[in-house]
C-alpha cells in the first residue's frame, strides 16, 4: 500500500507570513496533484506536477516535485485569509490517476488577519 | 463546475438498512470514483469505474457495491449500513488527460445510527 505523509497536519499563521507544506512518500508516483478543500465542499485541483524536479507557480503558490518523484512541497508567499482551507496532496500511479489516487491526510491551514 | 451532482447531500439511516448514493455527471467522462473522507484517514478510494458495467475495487471496498449501467450515473450501495460507514462520501470524475486531475462532487454526509 502506498502512503503519502503530509506535514504539518495543522498550521495557523498570521496574514503576510510565508509557509511550506510537505508531502512525502517512499513510493514513486507518475504524477502528484495538490487540491484545496473548503468546508462542505469537495476538493478542487490546484496543480499537477509530472516531471521530477518540476516547479510550478500559481500566483503566490509554488509547487515542487522532488527529483525522485517521491515527494512534493507547496510554498505560499505572503499568506492571506483567503488561503485558509484543507490542502491535500495526491499521488497517481499511472495514466494520471485512472486507477485511483492515493491521498495524504491533509494540512489544515488557517490564516489569521 | 464540471457538472457532477451527488444525491442526497445529507442522509441519516439506521444500522442494517440498505443505502444507495447517486453520482450523476453531465459530461460523459469514462472514469468515475467513489471516495470516503474521515478525520485522521483522509480520502480513501472505495470503488471506481472505467466504463459502463466496468468497475473495480479500491482500498476500502468491503461492505460496499457499485453499479454503472449508464455513462452518466455511478451508484454506491451500502448493502447493510453500519456505524463505521458514517462518513462523507465524494464522487469524482477523471477526464483521462494526464494533468487534468479529478473533479469532485460536493459530497454526501451519511450518518448511520
Amino acid at each position: 500500500t502506498q502512503l503519502l505523509e503530509q506535514s504539518p497536519q495543522f498550521l495557523s499563521i498570521q496574514e503576510g507570513e510565508n509557509l511550506t507544506v510537505y508531502c512525502n512518500s517512499s513510493s514513486v508516483f507518475s504524477s502528484l496533484q495538490w487540491y484545496r478543500q473548503e468546508p462542505g465542499e469537495g476538493p478542487v485541483l490546484l496543480v499537477t506536477v509530472v516531471t521530477g524536479g518540476e516547479v510550478k507557480k500559481l500566483k503566490r503558490l509554488t509547487f515542487q516535485f522532488g527529483d525522485a518523484r517521491k515527494d512534493s512541497s507547496l510554498h505560499i508567499t505572503a499568506a492571506q485569509p483567503g488561503d485558509t482551507g484543507l490542502y491535500l496532496c495526491a499521488g497517481a500511479n499511472s495514466g494520471g490517476g485512472a486507477d485511483g489516487l492515493t491521498f495524504g491526510k491533509g494540512t489544515h491551514l488557517i490564516i489569521q488577519p | 463546475d464540471a457538472g457532477i451532482t451527488q444525491s442526497p447531500r445529507h442522509k441519516v439511516t439506521e444500522t442494517g438498512t440498505p443505502v444507495t448514493l447517486r453520482c450523476h455527471q453531465t459530461e460523459n467522462h469514462r472514469y468515475m470514483y467513489w471516495y470516503r473522507q474521515d478525520p485522521g484517514h483522509g480520502l480513501r478510494l472505495i470503488h471506481y469505474s472505467y466504463g459502463v458495467k466496468d468497475t473495480d475495487k479500491g482500498e476500502v471496498s468491503d461492505g460496499y457495491s457499485v453499479s454503472r449501467s449508464k455513462t452518466e450515473d455511478f451508484l454506491l450501495t451500502l448493502e447493510s449500513a453500519t456505524s463505521s460507514q458514517t462518513s462523507v462520501y465524494f464522487c469524482a470524475i477523471f477526464k483521462g488527460q494526464g494533468t487534468s486531475g479529478y473533479t469532485f462532487g460536493s459530497g454526501t454526509r451519511l450518518t448511520v445510527v
